[in-house]
């Protein structure tokens, strides 16, 4: 079947901009992941979505990134007032929110912030 | 919170040979532990997990190892091939809840 998908693969915003990116899920996955990963670093954890609610966005940087899953299938990320620091591939992961059960990736959007 | 060390950073090792990238965590709590395989503009993918009521699991050229007591686990790929050169990633969980990365290892297989 399908796997994760994320659009767009690319975005080029300037400083202060917003940004939405897209992530579809697995179809019948309850558990959506966002990780960012910065240019030689490992993936780091954003926020995690059991269903429509976040059940954690512990590892969201700060107050412009903020993201929704108001059905709880389709997700989106959003980032206000966009600075070059955030800067990076942003990945999306879903799993079928079973303990310890496999996060399947999509491909990422790379974001660039000029 | 949980902190992943992966070593080491870059590994090469010619065609046929073995190659071997080790992780630690330091959250005793964790019980799941990936191993992802990232290709150059791609998503990572899983390539072998274990669970820690495991102590060794094996898919094929490829094993993990764990021993939760002194809390490492280690990737082993034997008979190496060409197209295993890619970028490896350790990680660690609690239950169904986030992962933990290490910081990669750039293996290269040399022909």
């Amino acid at each position: 079947g399908a796997g994760v998908s994320q659009t767009p693969s690319n975005k080029v915003t300037e400083k202060g901009k917003y940004v939405e990116l897209r992530c579809d899920p697995i179809s019948g996955h309850t558990a959506l992941y966002w990780y960012r990963q910065s240019l030689g670093q490992g993936p780091e954890f954003l926020i995690y979505f059991q269903g429509t609610g976040a059940a954690d966005d512990s590892g969201l940087p700060n107050d412009r990134f903020f993201a929704v899953r108001p059905e709880g299938s389709v997700s989106t990320l959003k980032i206000q007032r966009t600075e070059r620091g955030d800067s990076a591939v942003y990945l999306c992961a879903s799993s079928t929110g079973l303990a310890t059960d496999t996060q399947y990736f999509g491909p990422g959007t790379r974001l660039t912030v000029l | 919170g949980e902190n992943v060390e992966q070593h080491p950073s870059t590994l090469s090792v010619q065609e046929g040979d073995s190659a071997v990238i080790k992780c630690t965590y330091s959250d005793s709590a964790s019980n799941y532990f990936p191993w992802y395989k990232q290709e150059l503009g791609k998503g990572p993918q899983l390539i072998i997990d274990i669970r820690s009521n495991v102590g060794e699991k094996k898919d094929q050229r490829i094993a993990v190892t764990l021993n939760k007591t002194a809390k490492h686990f280690s990737l082993h790929i034997t008979e190496t091939q060409p197209e295993d050169s890619a970028v490896y990633f350790c990680a660690a969980s609690e239950g169904n809840e986030k992962l933990t990365f290490g910081t990669g290892t750039r293996l290269t297989i040399i022909p």
